[in-house]
């Protein structure tokens, strides 16, 4: 069965501490694997698409990294502007489906 | 890219009522999506709307709690029907581009 499972649940980083957010899949064959951020009230803003185990795609503070099993988010010296709950998602090779893990909650604190 | 807005962006309803949800996207695409984001959970597909044929929905879900309209390539309508308690939450649609989803603002949904 697909599944993804982010942890942790929730985050709090005083600003500048580097951290990382971590994204555990199952698929039975991966087409993307993708990052968003989700800040309240509004709906996901894609980040980042990952297609291969060993890709990295950098913005910002931000930069992503892909294994066969799982994704991360690391946030170098973050800022309280990256506060926001970060969703990853994966495609299967077959059919149109996204399936999302439940997030993680960042708060930078100043 | 693409810029996807959604009507109304929040409602208050009674349950037994119904609500239309609407959404608009600013170029033509093939599929919209339609999502749930219920508190502290993940999202959920509802239905996947292709223009000028049926919803096709996921496990779960039914065409006459949530019937859906694709009209033309920009817009699709979504309506949460006989709406109880249990479908407060966030209704979100979504477009695919070539790399990556879209998703509009969101309808935040709570039933009383």
């Amino acid at each position: 069965e697909d599944q993804v499972t982010q942890s942790p649940e929730a985050l709090r980083l005083q600003e500048g501490e580097s951290s990382s957010l971590n994204c555990s899949y199952t698929v039975s064959g991966l087409r993307g694997l993708f990052w968003y951020r989700q800040d309240p009230g509004k709906g996901p803003e894609f980040l980042f698409t990952l297609y291969s185990a060993g890709e990295e795609k950098e913005k910002e503070r931000l930069k992503a990294t892909l294994t066969k099993k799982e994704s991360f988010l690391h946030i170098t010296a973050p800022k309280p502007e990256d506060s926001a709950t970060y969703l990853c998602a994966v495609q299967p090779n077959t059919g149109n489906q996204f399936y999302f893990g439940t997030g993680t909650s960042l708060t930078v604190i100043p | 890219s693409a810029v996807i807005s959604q009507k109304p962006s929040r409602d208050i309803c009674q349950r037994g009522t119904s609500l239309t949800i609407q959404c608009q996207v600013d170029s033509q695409v093939t599929m919209m999506f339609w999502y749930r984001q219920q508190p502290g959970q993940s999202l959920t597909l509802i239905a996947t709307a292709n223009q000028g044929s049926e919803a096709t929905y996921e496990s779960g879900f039914v065409i006459d709690k949530f019937p859906i309209s694709r009209p033309n390539l920009t817009f699709s309508t979504l309506t949460v029907s006989n709406m109880s308690p249990e479908d407060s939450s966030i209704y979100l649609c979504s477009v695919v581009g070539q790399f990556e989803q879209y998703f509009g603002p969101g309808t935040r949904l709570t039933v009383t």
